[in-house]
């Protein structure tokens, strides 16, 4: 089955860049999106199509893609931004897979 | 304004059939493009992808899931339901639902299309145990 693969953890301190990578074998044929999840809540779209950034959601959220990698980009990381964060894609047939998921520390 | 909210029991006995209910506002299934898809997250882990169905009655399942999910719509009560058979231990999590849009592209030359979810239901937590 498809699997798309995110380091576990990634630190940074408060303003400072945190990227956050996503490999999958399908990556350059499907869309990548980037969920937030802070503790007790539901996931929250920050990035989708690869690069596109809600309304609401903060500047310093970008996304890139490179052949069979996605990231996830925050220029200038805030405390604010401390959470779990996971690449979402489809596979082939158009079920959808999450990536394992990335803590994020900001301290 | 797009919400969504699950519904169903909090504790189910192992080999019992979990029912769970999401009842949405600010869309409807009869228009082209909606859909509303299933994704469960057990305690401390990761977000698994679990089932879709679109607006016109689509339906995809996790493949390693398929032979216990079903799921429906009910355009009329702006409802989805998601059953899960024999359930197990394992199955304890917090289910969620959500409103499923459409990706469409042009992605290294090929024709690309894509489902993904905004927003999520606050969703439920369902623990199996005897």
């Amino acid at each position: 089955s498809y699997e798309l693969t995110q380091p576990p953890s990634v630190s940074v301190s408060p303003g400072q860049t945190a990227r956050i990578a996503c490999s999958g074998d399908a990556l350059p044929k499907k869309y990548a999106y980037w969920y937030q999840q802070k503790s007790g809540q539901a996931p929250v779209v920050v990035i989708y199509e690869d690069n596109k950034r809600p309304s609401g959601i903060p500047e310093r959220f970008s996304g890139s893609g490179s052949g069979t990698t996605a990231t996830l980009t925050i220029t200038g990381a805030q405390v604010e931004d401390e959470g779990d964060y996971y690449c979402y894609s489809t596979d082939s047939s158009g079920k959808g897979v999450f990536g394992g998921g990335t803590k994020l520390t900001v301290l | 304004q797009i919400t969504l909210k699950e519904s169903g029991p909090t504790l189910v006995k192992p080999t019992q059939t979990l029912t769970l209910t999401c009842a949405f506002s600010g869309f409807s299934l009869n228009i082209s493009g909606g859909g509303v898809g299933w994704i469960r997250q057990p305690p401390g882990k990761a977000l698994e992808w679990l089932a879709l169905i679109s607006w016109d009655d689509d339906k995809r399942y996790s493949p390693s899931l398929r032979n216990r999910l079903t799921i429906t719509k009910d355009t009329s009560k702006n409802q989805v339901v998601l059953s899960m058979t024999n359930m197990d231990p394992l199955d304890t999590a917090t289910y969620y639902c959500a409103h499923s849009l459409e990706s469409r592209g042009i992605l290294t030359g090929y024709y690309s299309t894509s489902n993904w979810f905004d927003p999520w239901g606050q969703g439920t937590l369902v623990t199996v145990s005897s």
